[in-house]
């Protein structure tokens, strides 16, 4: 069974980094039928997808345009886990973060982690 | 990377189907067999209650079923009972291999 235990601060202050990281159990990170994904929920905005890293031969990474231009997602295949970063954020940036992940043709999310509110306030 | 649409609010009364639509486009729902559909409810994790357009995961009940037309899929709920007064959303593969989520549709129990 597929696990994912996200960890990261809950309080960020504005125009500074978010770091999360998504550990997976179950599972490897460089799987080439899995996809790794970071989405946010909000009151004002529901469910965002923000972006996803896999392996096919070589890493990828997708980002979704909103964010393209703050946004990191890393494999790190030594802990077996994802991280997101997401650069000068803002009180807009508060949301209710998740990983989750997808297959390789099957592009639905299979499994969550617990999801991490995460507040941007000075 | 535009939402797709889903109906604020739907209810209805324990034992009656409801029906939750999901508005995309060509590129999207229309254009993929890949809706999935997610179930919330207050404080817990997305589950995932169909997959594929019509496919139901182990355990899922089956009084929950999936369809598309065009570009709307569509969630029912037959036999509407008290636990499923929840938050539910629909997601589909879009161009540029990314997703895009629905922006939730609140299910109410009379």
């Amino acid at each position: 069974q597929i696990q994912l235990q996200q960890s990261g601060p809950g309080l960020v202050k504005p125009s500074q980094t978010l770091s999360l990281t998504c550990a997976i159990s179950g599972d490897s990170v460089s799987n080439n039928i899995a996809t790794w994904n970071w989405i946010r929920q909000s009151p004002s905005r529901g469910l965002e997808w923000l972006g996803r890293t896999f392996y096919r031969s070589k890493w990828n990474n997708v980002y979704a345009d909103s964010v393209k231009s703050r946004i990191t997602i890393n494999p790190d295949t030594s802990k077996n886990q994802v991280t997101l970063q997401l650069n000068s954020v803002t009180p807009e940036d508060t949301a209710v973060y998740y990983c989750a992940r997808t297959g390789y043709f099957a592009e639905y999310c299979q499994a969550w982690g617990q999801g991490t509110l995460v507040t941007v306030s000075s | 990377q535009s939402a797709l649409t889903q109906p604020a609010s739907v209810s209805g009364s324990p034992g009656q189907s409801i029906t939750i639509s999901c508005t995309g486009t060509s590129s999207d729902v229309g254009a993929y067999n890949y809706v999935s559909w997610y179930q919330q409810h207050p404080g817990r994790v997305p589950k995932l209650l169909i997959y594929d357009v019509t496919n139901r995961p182990s355990g899922v009940s089956n009084r929950f079923s999936g369809s598309k037309s065009g570009n709307t899929a569509s969630l029912t709920i037959s036999g509407l009972q008290a636990e499923d007064e929840a938050d539910y959303f629909c997601c589909s593969y879009a161009p540029g291999d990314t997703l895009v989520f629905g922006g939730g549709t609140k299910a109410t129990v009379l």
